[in-house]
C-alpha cells in the first residue's frame, strides 16, 4: 500500500514567493496532519484536519500560512510571501482517528523547503 | 513544564551495549504512548507502542511507569543501524493528535 505521499520533495524559492506544499494521505484515514521540523525549534504541529475539517491551527505561525483539505485524499499547506524563516522540513501525516486518541500517526518522506 | 521532556543526549554507545533513556510527561490521564525513531533526514517512524505497564520488541523494551509518569526505552545489543534519534509521542485529544518530544539521539560505534 501506497504510504503518505508529499510533494515536493525540495523546493527553493526566493523570498516573497508563494510556496504551495501538497499531500496525500494513506486511504482510509480521516485524519491529517501538518508538521514542520528545523533544528532550532523541533518537530511542530501546525495544522490538523478530521474528516476534511480543520480542527485545531493554533500552531500555525502567522496569516502567511494557510491550509486546505478540499477532499479526503489531498492537502495542501500554503505559505505567502515565504520569508527565509520559513526554511524547514515541511511532513504531512495521517491516521485512522476512532475518536478514542491514541492513534499511530504515518509520515510523508516530508518538503524541505528553503527561501532565500 | 513541558508536556513531554527528554535527554536530548547524545548517548554514544559501543556496539553490542546496552542503552536506556526516559521520557517524563505531565498529563496524567494519558493512557498510551508511542516511541518513534528518526533516521538523519528522513521521516519519523512508529518504533513501538505501549499501552499498559510496557511492551517488548525484540531488542527494544519499552517500560512505563504511571505513578512517575515516565516512559523508557532499552536497546540491548546495539546495532550500528540502531543510531538515530528517539521521539517520545503521547496522545494530547480523542482526535488523533500527538504531543512529539525533542528526541533522544543515539550513536552507535564500532
Amino acid at each position: 500500500d501506497a504510504g503518505v505521499i508529499q510533494s515536493p520533495r525540495h523546493e527553493v524559492t526566493e523570498m516573497g514567493q508563494e510556496v504551495t506544499l501538497r499531500c496525500k494521505p494513506i486511504s482510509g484515514h480521516n485524519s491529517l496532519f501538518w508538521y514542520r521540523q528545523t533544528m532550532m525549534r523541533g518537530l511542530e504541529l501546525l495544522i490538523y484536519f478530521n474528516n476534511n475539517v480543520p480542527i485545531d491551527d493554533s500552531g500555525m505561525p502567522e496569516d502567511r500560512f494557510s491550509a486546505k483539505m478540499p477532499n479526503a485524499s489531498f492537502s495542501t499547506l500554503k505559505i505567502q510571501p515565504s520569508e527565509p524563516r520559513d526554511s524547514a522540513v515541511y511532513f504531512c501525516a495521517s491516521s485512522a482517528t476512532s475518536g478514542r486518541g491514541g492513534n499511530i500517526q504515518y509520515f510523508g518522506a516530508g518538503t524541505r523547503l528553503s527561501v532565500l | 513544564r513541558k508536556e513531554v521532556e527528554q535527554d536530548p543526549g547524545p548517548f554514544n554507545v559501543p556496539e553490542g551495549a546496552t542503552v536506556a533513556f526516559n521520557c517524563t510527561y505531565s498529563n496524567s490521564a494519558s493512557q498510551s504512548f508511542f516511541w518513534y525513531r528518526q533516521d538523519c533526514r528522513k521521516e519519523p517512524k512508529l518504533l513501538m507502542s505501549v499501552y499498559s505497564s510496557g511492551n517488548e520488541d525484540g531488542r527494544f523494551t519499552a517500560q512505563l511507569n504511571r505513578a512517575s509518569q515516565y516512559i523508557s526505552l532499552l536497546i540491548r545489543d546495539s546495532k550500528l543501524s540502531d543510531s538515530a534519534t528517539y521521539l517520545c509521542v503521547v496522545p494530547t485529544d480523542s482526535w488523533g493528535k500527538l504531543q512529539f518530544g525533542a528526541g533522544t539521539q543515539v550513536v552507535v560505534t564500532p
